[in-house]
């Protein structure tokens, strides 16, 4: 069972506009979460983080939404540059709880369009 | 400074066999984690070490162990080797569990189980 789903595998964004990609989770102890971007052949890169206690995070051109009761968090890129295309993941950690590590999403391949 | 170093960056091993892959933490960090990842499964969280003791532990067989020495330095041993151990293994490290700015993962080793 997937405790932490990015339902679209793959979003096509023109450069310049704004990319939206959503995550979903179901872990009701989830209390941290992040994203990540990974290259191929590269080990993912920490972007953003957002505690349970906001509902919003940014940092340049990253925004991170949580929407706690619908368990729901999005990651807004804008504007959208060429180097932003990589794959997405979203993890989230149930701090307080002391579990299992960082669990992912599967990922959202994000291109960006010239 | 340096940032995670995982070693080698790509194994063959036959079916069976056993595996050590190594980890180095960025200068300083205490807390490595290790993650598999594979097309299917994306990735998924092994175990946590923290001042050389296994905090979390991911759901994986007891094939799969791990250890923190010391100097932070962490290994990850598979022993009988499967087909289906094939993946990219990933370390991660922090300067302690959970901290907000995420953790900074290797670029990974690539076993592939023949």
């Amino acid at each position: 069972d997937q405790q932490v789903k990015q339902n679209s595998p793959s979003l096509s964004v023109q450069e310049g506009r704004i990319s939206i990609l959503n995550c979903d989770y179901t872990n009701s102890m989830f209390d941290y979460f992040l994203w990540y971007k990974k290259y191929p052949a590269e080990g993912p890169t920490f972007l953003i983080s957002i505690s349970s206690i906001k509902d919003k995070n940014e940092d340049g051109r990253f925004t991170v939404f949580l929407n706690k009761s619908a368990k729901h968090l999005s990651l807004h890129i804008v504007p959208s540059q060429p180097g932003d295309s990589a794959v997405y993941f979203c993890a989230a950690s149930a701090r307080g709880g002391g579990a299992d590590g960082l669990t992912f999403g599967k990922g959202t391949h994000l291109i960006i369009q010239p | 400074k340096a940032g995670v170093t995982q070693t080698p960056r790509y194994l063959i091993k036959t079916r069976g066999q056993q595996v050590t892959l190594s980890c180095s933490p960025i200068s300083g960090h205490r807390s490595v984690s290790w993650y598999q990842q594979t097309p299917g499964q994306g990735l998924q969280f092994l175990f946590e070490y923290f001042s050389e003791t296994q905090r979390n532990k991911g759901n994986f067989p007891g094939r799969f162990s791990g250890r923190q020495f010391s100097n932070s330095r962490s290994e990850m041993n598979v022993s009988t080797l499967e087909l289906g151990d094939s993946a990219l293994y990933l370390c991660a490290s922090s300067g302690s569990p959970a901290e907000d700015y995420g953790y900074t993962f290797g670029s990974g080793t690539r076993l592939t189980v023949v």
